[in-house]
């Protein structure tokens, strides 16, 4: 079954400095995508990045990167040059090729601190 | 990407009663999702609302106590029936761009509807 696994619930990164939030899955299915969102304190979802299991480079969409190690089934968010405004949840989220439906997470709670 | 919007955006109700959620879409979206997140928890499915056809709820989640409805392939509404204290949560609809067969599947959602019951 699948499954995402985020183990760390909490995280503090000074500004200006780079983190990594871990994001690890299962599935038994070879296709398959990886997302990551960010909820702000409003409570929005806000997508972030996609990784699909079968891109040979990892995704980077400004100051998001996502170092996706395929054998350790890991899709860890980096964030670079954290600001005050990245203070949040973010979740990991896995689709399986040929569904809707989203697993999530348990979300990491990220504060930026000045 | 899709713009979203849903309301109410907060709401405040009483033991028993009912709430209405609705949720617009800025462009024709076959699937649209609503999801349930409760205090401090991740997301958790509902049910996904598709146009024309009953929606499909997960385990766990009933059309007695959710019902959807889907009348065009912009809007759809969420109504959580018989509210009681434990309906408390952030209610959000959501979008997905492209079909099954492609990996990016992309779901863009809502504001979410942060809800209270006493």
């Amino acid at each position: 079954a699948q499954k995402i696994t985020q183990t760390q619930p909490g995280m503090f990164v000074q500004e200006k400095e780079a983190v990594t939030l871990d994001c690890t899955y299962d599935t038994s299915d070879p296709s398959y995508g990886l997302f990551w969102y960010k909820q702000p304190s409003s409570g929005e979802m806000i997508f972030l990045i996609y990784q699909g299991s079968y891109d040979q480079q990892n995704a980077t969409e400004g100051r998001y990167s996502l170092n996706f190690q395929k054998a350790r089934k890991s899709a860890n968010l980096v964030i670079s040059a954290s600001q005050l405004g990245d203070s949040a949840m973010y979740f990991c989220a896995m689709r399986e090729l040929g569904t809707y439906k989203y697993i999530f997470g348990t979300g990491t709670r990220l504060k930026v601190l000045a | 990407s899709a713009v979203i919007s849903q309301k109410p955006s907060r709401d405040i109700c009483q033991r028993g009663t009912s709430l209405t959620i609705q949720c617009q879409v800025d462009s024709q979206v076959t699937m649209m999702f609503w999801y349930r997140q409760q205090p401090g928890q991740s997301l958790t499915l509902i049910a996904t609302a598709n146009q024309g056809s009953e929606a499909t709820y997960e385990s766990g989640f009933v059309i007695d106590k959710f019902p959807i409805s889907r009348p065009n392939l912009t809007f759809s509404t969420l109504t959580v029936s018989n509210m009681s204290p434990e309906d408390s949560s952030i209610y959000l609809c959501s979008v997905g761009t492209g079909g099954t067969s492609n990996a990016k599947n992309i779901q863009y959602f809502g504001a979410g509807t942060r809800l209270s019951v006493l």
